[in-house]
């Protein structure tokens, strides 16, 4: 059993479109981040949540925190093609330093 | 500040073989973990290193290892190695400050087994 649930898993959309990812949980997270991952590299952290009901926003993207710590949302605006790649989310639990990471959703942002 | 470094970035062995990755996190991380990376699993943890000592440890065989040395440098060991060890290892640093855990990658090893 998958400890982080992402969906969608694939995701294509025309650019100048909007997107909304879920990352769900049954477990409480004592904080949440949000990574992008492009081909051939590791992922690049882009945002931490540590707070219920936190929002975020970093230009067009804006990451939500759920009231209980259980999950999140990343929602883009107007999506570019440079926003393409693989969307991972990960928890960390307790101060163990221990991250989980769901398996992602793969976006592909068409010109 | 330079980035999370790993070494080498490509690696071609055969089933049985030995094979050790390294990883140069970046200055002043104290703080190295271990991911393999596959289509079918995603990201999963194998072990993070803090001060020359292994702090946590994921669901993986014996024959994952690794170390972290006095300069925080880490490398993992993989021995007798299987085809489902092909995958995507990769090296991510952390300054620990505010305890959230957020990890710097590095490019990754791209480890393939014949």
């Amino acid at each position: 059993t998958q400890l982080l649930e992402q969906s969608p898993q694939f995701l294509s959309i025309q650019e100048g479109e909007n997107l909304t990812v879920y990352c769900n949980s049954s477990s409480v997270f004592s904080s949440l981040q949000w990574y992008r991952q492009e081909p051939g590299e590791g992922p690049v952290l882009l945002v931490t949540v540590v707070t219920g009901g936190e929002v975020k926003k970093l230009k067009r993207l804006t990451f939500q925190f759920g009231d209980a710590r259980k999950d999140s949302s990343l929602h883009i605006t107007a999506a570019q093609p440079g926003d393409t790649g693989l969307y991972l989310c990960a928890g960390m639990r307790g101060s163990n330093y221990k991250l989980t990471f769901g398996k992602g959703t793969l976006l592909t942002v068409n010109p | 500040k330079a980035g999370v470094t790993q070494t080498p970035r490509y690696l071609i062995k055969t089933r049985g073989q030995q094979v050790t990755l390294s990883c140069s996190p970046i200055s002043g991380h104290r703080s190295v973990s271990w991911y393999q990376q596959t289509p079918g699993q995603g990201l999963q943890f194998l072990f993070e290193y803090f001060s020359e000592t292994q702090r946590n440890k994921g669901n993986f065989p014996g024959r994952f290892s690794g170390r972290q040395f006095s300069n925080s440098r880490s490398e993992m060991n993989v021995s007798t190695l299987e085809l489902g060890d092909s995958a995507l290892y990769l090296c991510a640093s952390s300054s620990e400050r505010g305890g959230r855990g957020e990890q710097f990658f590095g490019p990754g090893t791209r480890l393939t087994v014949l």
